[in-house]
């Protein structure tokens, strides 16, 4: 069983709609969980970053922690063209940037 | 502020053949980490450096890969000899103290195919 496990998609949805991503993993060590963007032939960035249970809102992004049912989420309102891009969860057991496990990536469009 | 450079950006080579990567840092950035990124998967490290020694290099594949940073700042990853499953993007990421939490800033990749 992978450490995480992501739906690798592709997601297609209409301009405007709201979108939800997700993540399950195993580890229940996991304390640090991340939302990375990917686009084509680019190395990802970070968006959000969540702490342990919760949620965290930033603009249009929500990122959405269930430590009991060890799942993530990251949702999307008012989708636009320009989110269309590859999101990858990722977690880790420390606050510092070492050892950040991925997930594979769920490719996200968005239809003008 | 300059971003993580890295080079070559596209790399076509025979199987059993060598090959180099080379990354520079966002200045200032004390850790360096390598990154390899199978088409379909996550990102997975493969070494992390802090200043110009090593933190985890656990998933490097030591008989084939090796990774040096001498002076603390650019890093160079080699393959040799080459294999088929090496056929990835090769990502350099730097973070530094303070950053937020997770914080990793890539480069754009190096893109290796292997014939």
């Amino acid at each position: 069983q992978k450490e995480v496990e992501q739906d690798p998609g592709p997601l297609s949805v209409p301009e405007g709609a709201i979108v939800s991503l997700n993540c399950t993993y195993s580890n229940s060590a996991f304390q640090y969980f991340m939302w990375y963007r990917q686009y084509s032939r680019k190395g990802p960035e970070l968006l959000m970053y969540t702490y342990s249970s919760g949620n965290k809102e930033d603009g249009r992004f929500t990122a959405q922690v269930d430590k009991s049912s060890k799942y993530i989420s990251l949702f999307i309102r008012d989708s636009q063209p320009s989110d269309s891009a590859t999101y990858l969860c990722a977690m880790s057991r420390y606050s510092s940037a070492s050892k950040i496990i991925f997930g594979s990536g769920t490719r996200l469009s968005i239809r003008p | 502020e300059a971003g993580v450079a890295q080079s070559p950006r596209y790399k076509i080579i025979e199987k059993r053949q060598s090959v180099a990567f080379w990354c520079n840092p966002i200045s200032g950035h004390a850790t360096l980490y390598w990154y390899q990124q199978i088409l379909g998967q996550g990102p997975k490290l493969l070494i992390q450096f802090q200043n110009n020694g090593v933190v985890d290099d656990s998933q490097l594949p030591k008989d084939r890969f090796s990774a040096e940073r001498l002076k603390g700042v650019d890093s160079t990853l080699k393959i040799q000899p080459a294999k088929l499953e090496d056929s990835a993007v090769y990502l350099c990421a730097s973070s530094f103290l303070g950053g937020r939490t997770g914080e990793l800033f890539f480069g754009e990749g190096s893109r290796l195919t292997v014939l």
